[in-house]
């Protein structure tokens, strides 16, 4: 599996975007790039997925350059709500049958 | 829909027992479930992968006599921490996957159950 590296926090304020930068270098050719929120004491949370260019959904959008060794997550105005850790994942299947491995994320803080 | 649930959200044990944790697929049949295991502060660490009728698969390092999976039925798997120490005291996660129509599959997490074993 592709080894994704993200930073470790960031910190943003209300209303702002957020960009979450991941990095994939050894992606494969059939690997799918996919988002997961955590928010403390729950399970993780499926925000969006991608293969290539540009995917948006009603929460994120999700920037995949041509060469896809890096993706961006991008939050549009966030809230106090937002705050939780971001993770990245690179894998064959669209989250299929094979577990998923989860790097070290990005600790997202967003103040008032 | 895709609704995973877990019980108990949480439980406090003392050490030298065994805690039984169920992992429910609500809505859906799921032939296979992951549990995962979350250290404060850290990430989501795969401890073994459970197929409805079949035995689970342990990733290396996770002691199968130690954690017992049950996959007996299509919504329901168990996870029991059997002897529990309070080095097992952990956030434990399950997920359960969805075929959809066509090829793939989705998983869905559930809410997690937080261990501590006193």
């Amino acid at each position: 599996l592709a080894k994704t590296t993200q930073p470790i926090s960031m910190d943003s304020y209300e209303g702002q975007e957020v960009n979450i930068t991941c990095s994939h270098n050894n992606i494969a050719t059939n690997d799918y790039i996919t988002w997961y929120q955590q928010f403390p004491s729950q399970g993780p949370r499926f925000i969006i997925q991608g293969y290539k260019t540009k995917v948006t959904n009603e929460v994120a959008s999700l920037f995949i350059p041509a060469d896809r060794k890096s993706s961006t997550l991008s939050l549009p105005r966030v809230s106090l709500s937002d705050t939780a850790v971001y993770y990245c994942l690179v894998g064959a299947q669209k989250t299929g049958r094979r577990a998923l491995t989860f790097g070290s994320g990005t600790r997202l803080q967003v103040q008032p | 829909g895709a609704v995973v649930s877990q019980h108990p959200s949480w439980v406090i044990c003392k050490s030298g027992t065994s805690v039984k944790i169920e992992c429910r697929s609500l809505d859906f049949q799921a032939t296979t479930m992951f549990w995962y295991r979350q250290f404060p502060k850290q990430s989501l660490m795969l401890m073994a992968t459970s197929n409805e009728g079949s035995k689970a698969t342990y990733e290396q390092g996770v002691e199968k006599d130690k954690f017992l999976i049950n996959h007996a039925s299509l919504t329901l798997s168990t996870l029991t921490v059997t002897s529990a120490h309070p080095e097992d005291s952990s956030f434990y996660i399950c997920s359960a996957s969805l075929q959809r129509s066509g090829s793939y599959n989705e998983q869905f997490f559930g809410p997690g159950t937080r261990l501590t074993v006193l």
